[in-house]
């Protein structure tokens, strides 16, 4: 059972608003990931870690920043929502190893009003 | 990263073994092929990998072509709890997993 827990699961919210996704994981991975879903589409990189101090674009481009401080943290920000920011927001880790799984959190849909 | 090409959809009976195929022409020597299924409202989970050998575990088999331009994903025995979209990954682990648009599997009881 993977251990990988995002906050909050739902949240809707005003157009301008600054917010922040949590993403936490206990398994000490040092790779971290944001991806990107609409309903009934793929999914689309928009952010990856591979360690403390560590971040990368994904392929898709987003307005949102990420940080890693903490092994175990990577939370992603969004200065000012925008209804085009309104999609769900899955995080992953794995290990430093290649090959190794991914395991996913439960996602949060955001809903930019 | 390699193409994929998957069906969009295919349907099964419950208790019917279901067999997912996926091409990957274009995959490198060193790829992995690994498959993840996402369940509905839910985060992808991992199913199986492989590089030349088929491959079993608890959850499926994976069946992999002797020139590895293809590979099939096998569920032995189909369960309503399998409707899922599956997704083939073939992947050099240097980079993070590239998901496309899978396919999405209905099974009827």
């Amino acid at each position: 059972e993977a251990d990988i827990y995002q906050t909050p699961r739902y949240l809707v919210i005003g157009t301008g608003k600054k917010i922040t996704l949590e993403c936490s994981q206990t398994m000490g991975h040092d790779k971290m990931y944001w991806y990107q879903q609409d309903p009934g589409m793929e999914l689309h990189l928009i952010h990856y870690s591979y360690g403390v101090n560590s971040t990368e674009k994904g392929d898709l481009s987003s307005e949102s920043t990420v940080s890693r401080i903490r092994t175990e943290h990577f939370p992603l920000t969004l200065e000012s929502a925008r209804p085009s920011h309104t999609s769900q927001y899955l995080c992953a880790s794995s290990e430093l190893k290649n090959q190794e799984t991914q395991y996913f959190g439960p996602g949060t849909r955001l809903l930019v009003l | 990263d390699a193409k994929t090409t998957q069906p969009n959809s295919m349907e099964s009976n419950e208790e019917e073994p279901v067999h997912l195929p996926c091409n990957h022409s274009t995959i490198s020597g060193t790829d992995y092929i690994h498959w993840y299924r996402q369940l509905p409202s839910q985060g992808p989970e991992y199913v199986i990998h492989g590089l030349t050998s088929n491959v079993n575990n608890r959850m499926a088999s994976l069946a992999i072509a002797e020139d590895r331009k293809s590979s099939t994903l096998i569920l032995h025995r189909a369960t309503l709890r399998d409707a899922a979209v599956y997704y083939c990954i073939p992947s050099s682990g240097n980079t993070p997993l590239v998901f496309g648009k899978g396919t999405r599997l209905s099974v009827i009881a």
